[in-house]
Order: C-alpha cells, then structure tokens, then sequence
C-alpha cells in the first residue's frame, strides 16, 4: 500500500521567504509527526498530531514555524521568514495512533537550502 | 526523558551476527524499548520494540536485560543493505513527556564489509 508521502522533494528558497511543506500520512493513521534532521542536530521531534486534539508544539524551534493537518489527514508544515539555520531534512511521520508501542512510518522526507 | 547510550559506530562483516548495545540505566518501568534505523538518504524505519521479553521479528531480535537497564539489537546475518544508523528509543507508555514523539539520539553507525 501507499506509504507516507511529502512534497516537494527538495525545496531551495532564499533567506526571508517563507516555505509550506506538505506531509501525507498513510490513510487511516490518526497520528501524525514532523521531524527534522540537520547536520549539526540529529533528528529532533517539531510537532506532533493526534487525532482532534490539540498539537504538541513542544519541540517546534520558533514561533516562525506553524504546522496545521487539514481534516485528519494531509499536514502542511509552514516556515516562514526563513534562516539559513533552517536548511534541514523535514520528515514526517504517521502511526495508528500515539500510544508508544506503534511504529511511526516516516516518509522521503523534504531537503529544505535556504541561500 | 530517561537517556539511552549508544557506541558511535560499529563494524561487521556480511553474514555475521551483529549484537547492538544500548544502555539505558534510568529507564522506568513503563518506558518501552524501541529501535528504528535509517539507511542512507531514506527516513526512518522501524525495526523492534520490546517492554520486559525477548523479541524476535522478520528483521531482528531484541535481547532486553533482566533489570532492563541495557538491551541488545541483533541482527543474525548482516548483509550489505543493513548498515545504517541504529537507534534505541525509549517511549513512555503512561503519557510521559516523551509520549507520541520519538526522540532520537546520535545512534551507532553500522557498516558491513563484504
């Protein structure tokens, strides 16, 4: 079956614009995670959805970053007034749910260069 | 977040077993043991996870300790396409602060020789 897909797949923007990334999720997956991962951080955890609950935004590095998920599925991860310390792989990531004992399946991934 | 502690890089030659460690000697007792690993240009992908036994899968097995301060990762016959960065992740089952996300540290690098 289909797996998690993002787009685009590599985005190069210039410092200052703002970038949307696009997230979806394997269909019936009620769970749904951003991740990124840059050279000097690893993978760190952003923001997390579960189902009609509110988010955890715990992990998102500025208020320039916002993630929304439309109707329970797709998910838009938005940037803006991008810094070059933002060029990152963003991964997504969906589950059946929260519980911890659920794999999370994660996506391509989008390669975000910001000049 | 209880912590796991892992070797940076490990070594192994194809079609030999290749045993993992990871420490994690603050874990409490609803935390379970996860392992993901990510190949080269891909996200992660799941691997095991286990709570208190021993688990086997298509992939791997997961050893965990009697005390569950340590576990190891096995892979019983390495081949070219398993190295990767192998990561063990402990998730707090009772809605800890570590509930939903999956908080990544450095990892191991696996390479496997020919």
């Amino acid at each position: 079956g289909a797996g998690v897909s993002q787009s685009p797949s590599n985005k190069v923007t210039e410092k200052g614009k703002d970038v949307e990334l696009r997230c979806d999720p394997i269909s019936g997956h009620t769970a749904l995670y951003w991740y990124r991962q840059s050279l000097g951080q690893g993978l760190e955890f952003l923001i997390y959805f579960q189902g009609n609950s509110a988010p955890d935004k715990s992990g998102l590095p500025s208020d320039r970053f916002s993630a929304e998920r439309t109707g329970g599925s797709v998910s838009t991860l938005t940037i803006q007034r991008t810094q070059q310390e933002d060029s990152a792989v963003y991964l997504c990531a969906s589950s059946h749910s929260g519980i911890p004992y659920n794999e999370q399946f994660f996506g391509p991934g989008t390669r975000l260069t910001v000049l | 977040d209880a912590k796991t502690t892992q070797p940076n890089s490990m070594e192994s030659n194809e079609e030999e077993p290749v045993h993992l460690p990871c420490n994690h000697s603050t874990i409490s007792g609803t935390d379970y043991i996860h392992w993901y690993r990510q190949l080269p240009s891909q996200g992660p992908e799941y691997v095991i996870h286990g709570l208190t036994s021993n688990v086997n899968n298509r992939m791997a097995s997961l050893a965990i300790a009697e005390d569950r301060k340590s576990s190891t990762l096995i892979l019983h016959r390495a081949t070219l396409r398993d190295a990767a960065v192998y990561y063990c992740i402990l998730r707090d089952q009772a809605g800890g602060t570590s509930y939903g996300k999956l908080t990544f540290g450095q990892g191991t690098i696996l390479t496997v020789h020919p």
